[in-house]
């Protein structure tokens, strides 16, 4: 069964860092763009960074400089290292993964994980 | 950044009637255009792709059309499990964006 299960979110005060976790089963997290969203409490979707298979990545300019995405092969997990975290961060952040050759659209979502910025 | 735009925001509807959402791109998207459906606690989920193409497993009662900078979702007969948010979203150009959603309630 293919599946991304999210990991590491939690209470965490501005100006930290947190890193998530998204470990994939059923399929390579080598073999796809994989991507992350977040969702703020009562909020609308925001895309936030993809890494492609060759590595290269793209940000959202409202995480760019403080975020990092990428992924560990043979764990076959990817990763969203955030830093200098802010109160507007605090959101539920979903791994998911974009389909090959099918208009990188984002066809499988985890369960997401949480991530509050408070002191 | 291209900005996408739903309507209705919301929309209470009965169980067997068709609703009709529209996403409105700010500009042409060609068909980079994709629906979501998200009920209360979950995950999103995705229903149609490149407009039209309906993910495997989705019912046929939900369809997609439009291309450029007009796209709608269709619920041909409203069920129950069918109260939840839906998003657009496009992957023409970076940043990716998604619309603002759309709430549907069974009246």
């Amino acid at each position: 069964e293919v599946q991304l299960v999210e990991s590491g979110g939690g209470l965490i005060q501005p100006g930290g860092s947190l890193t998530l976790s998204c470990a994939a089963s059923g399929f390579a997290v080598s073999g796809n763009y994989m991507s992350w969203v977040r969702q703020a409490p009562g909020k609308g979707l925001e895309w936030v960074s993809i890494i492609y298979t060759s590595d290269d990545t793209q940000y959202a300019d409202s995480v760019k400089g403080r975020f990092t995405i990428s992924r560990d092969n043979p764990k076959n997990t990817l990763y969203l290292q955030m830093s200098s975290l802010r109160a507007e961060d605090t959101a539920i952040y979903y791994c998911a993964r974009v389909a090959l050759a099918s208009w990188d659209v984002m066809d499988v979502w985890g369960q997401g994980t949480t991530v509050t910025v408070s002191s | 950044d291209v900005q996408l735009t739903q309507s209705p925001s919301s929309l209470s509807a009965s169980v067997g009637d068709r609703v009709t959402i529209t996403c409105r791109a700010s500009q042409g998207l060609n068909a980079f255009l994709h629906w979501y459906q998200q009920r209360p606690g979950k995950a999103p989920r995705l229903l149609i792709y490149a407009g039209s193409n309906l993910q495997t497993g989705v019912p046929s009662r939900f369809s997609g059309g439009g291309s450029g900078t007009h796209f709608t979702l269709a619920i041909s007969a409203l069920q129950p499990e069918d109260s939840a948010t839906y998003f657009c979203q496009q992957s023409f150009s970076y940043p990716w964006t998604f619309g603002q959603g759309t709430k549907v309630d069974i009246k």
